[in-house]
Formats: structure tokens, C-alpha cells, sequence
């Protein structure tokens, strides 16, 4: 079984567009994040829940909303995508506060904005 | 800003030797690292971690080496094989007040096995 899922793999989508990414995990897991990497392989995180209360919402455009519908489930939904949203987005998720901090990823999603 | 870096972007090593990769990292508060392997069109996968109450840590093949005086830290990986090619991020958790923090990752260094 998949522990970290994401759908879909590829989207390939133009600019102006509104698009989700799914995610979903089966570790039990407290915390789940999501991620950007970029060309040149640099990860940066994007967004951390834990328990549904957004804890970290780094310096992203308001055009990106996470949201989850309950512990096991973290989507990432995008407005008005531009030529810079393309990258790969991966979610991630750990036992959150007080846990082991190891975070396990999904298999990420290749954003391709034309 | 405080960051996490690599001294290396590629390393190239025969298969059978071993390999060290290594990272700096600037954020005396840092508590946790983590080492993660991606292989092309994967996602991260963790290899190893190490708080920051140790200074050496091993694991099967692979061996992490925090060294807190001068903020450096270190992913042995012995007898590497060809399936040990991939990008190797280091990455810190550093403690804040919510606690459920994301990971600050490094540049990455690409590790190519040379038969």
C-alpha cells in the first residue's frame, strides 16, 4: 500500500487556469505538508496542517489554498496559474509535534503551466 | 537567512568505494537533521537522522556525522552500489514554537556511481 498518494502525476494546464492537486495518507500521520520543487531541484516548503490548523504558510501567493477535509487528506488547489507556478509539488506527511519529525513523501505532482 | 547548504552539487565515485557527502548548515538552533535520497521522478525518501544531542549515527551501509562546533554535517554511504545514484538533500527541522515544522532543505548533490 501507498503510504503518501498523490493525483494527478502530470498536469499539464494554461495560464489563467484553476487547478487541484490531491493528496492522501495512511500512516495515521498528524501533520501533512506540501512542497515546491523547482528546476533546479531546490525543495522548499509551501504549507503545513496539523490536526486541520494551518501551522507554517510560508511566503506563497494567496492563489494557492490548501485545504483538508479531514487528517488524512491535504489537496492543494491553485488560482489564476502562471508560467512560474510550473514545478513539481510534492506532499508530505510525519506525526507531527512531539513526533520523530521524519517526513515521508509522496511521489509528486509535475506541474507544467503553458 | 538562515539556510542549509551543500559544498558539492555533483559527486562521482567508483561503484564499490565509499562515498561521503557533505552539508552546511548555518541555524545553531537546529535540533534534527535528516538525510533523503531522491531517485529521478520520486519523491524524497529518508535514508537517516540525526538530533542534535549525537554526533554519529549509523544506519545499513549509511553513516551520519553531526559535528555541532562547526555546523557541519556529513552522509557516509559505504560500498556504494549502482541503486545508490540519485540527489542527497540534507535538511534541518528547527525548533519553533508550533512545533510541526517543516523541513529546510539543502541544495542537493547529485551522487553518480561509476562502474
Amino acid at each position: 500500500d501507498t503510504a503518501v498518494s498523490q493525483t494527478p502525476k502530470y498536469l499539464v494546464t494554461q495560464m489563467g487556469n484553476d487547478k487541484s492537486i490531491k493528496c492522501e495518507q495512511n500512516l495515521g500521520h498528524d501533520t501533512m505538508y506540501w512542497y515546491k520543487q523547482d528546476s533546479k531541484k531546490f525543495l522548499k516548503i509551501m504549507f503545513s496542517y496539523n490536526n486541520k490548523e494551518l501551522i507554517i504558510n510560508e511566503t506563497v501567493p494567496n492563489r494557492f489554498s490548501p485545504k483538508s477535509p479531514d487528517k488524512a487528506h491535504l489537496n492543494l488547489h491553485i488560482n489564476s496559474l502562471e508560467l512560474g507556478d510550473s514545478a513539481v509539488y510534492f506532499c508530505a506527511s510525519s506525526h507531527g509535534p512531539g513526533g520523530t519529525y521524519e517526513q515521508y513523501f509522496g511521489p509528486g505532482t509535475r506541474l507544467t503551466v503553458t | 537567512g538562515e539556510s542549509v547548504g551543500l559544498h558539492l552539487p555533483t559527486l562521482s565515485v567508483q561503484e564499490g568505494d565509499n562515498s561521503i557527502i557533505n552539508c552546511a548548515y548555518s541555524n545553531s538552533a537546529s535540533d534534527y537533521f535528516i538525510w533523503y535520497k531522491q531517485e529521478s521522478g520520486k519523491g524524497p525518501q529518508f535514508i537517516i537522522d540525526i538530533r542534535s544531542n549525537m554526533d554519529k549515527r549509523q544506519g545499513q551501509r549509511v553513516t551520519v556525522l553531526l559535528n555541532k562546533t562547526v555546523k557541519h554535517l556529513s552522509l557516509q554511504i559505504a560500498a556504494t552500489q549502482p541503486g545508490d545514484s540519485a540527489v542527497y538533500f540534507c535538511a534541518e527541522n528547527s525548533p519553533s514554537g508550533g512545533g510541526a515544522d517543516g523541513l529546510t532543505f539543502g541544495k542537493g548533490t547529485h551522487l553518480i556511481i561509476q562502474p
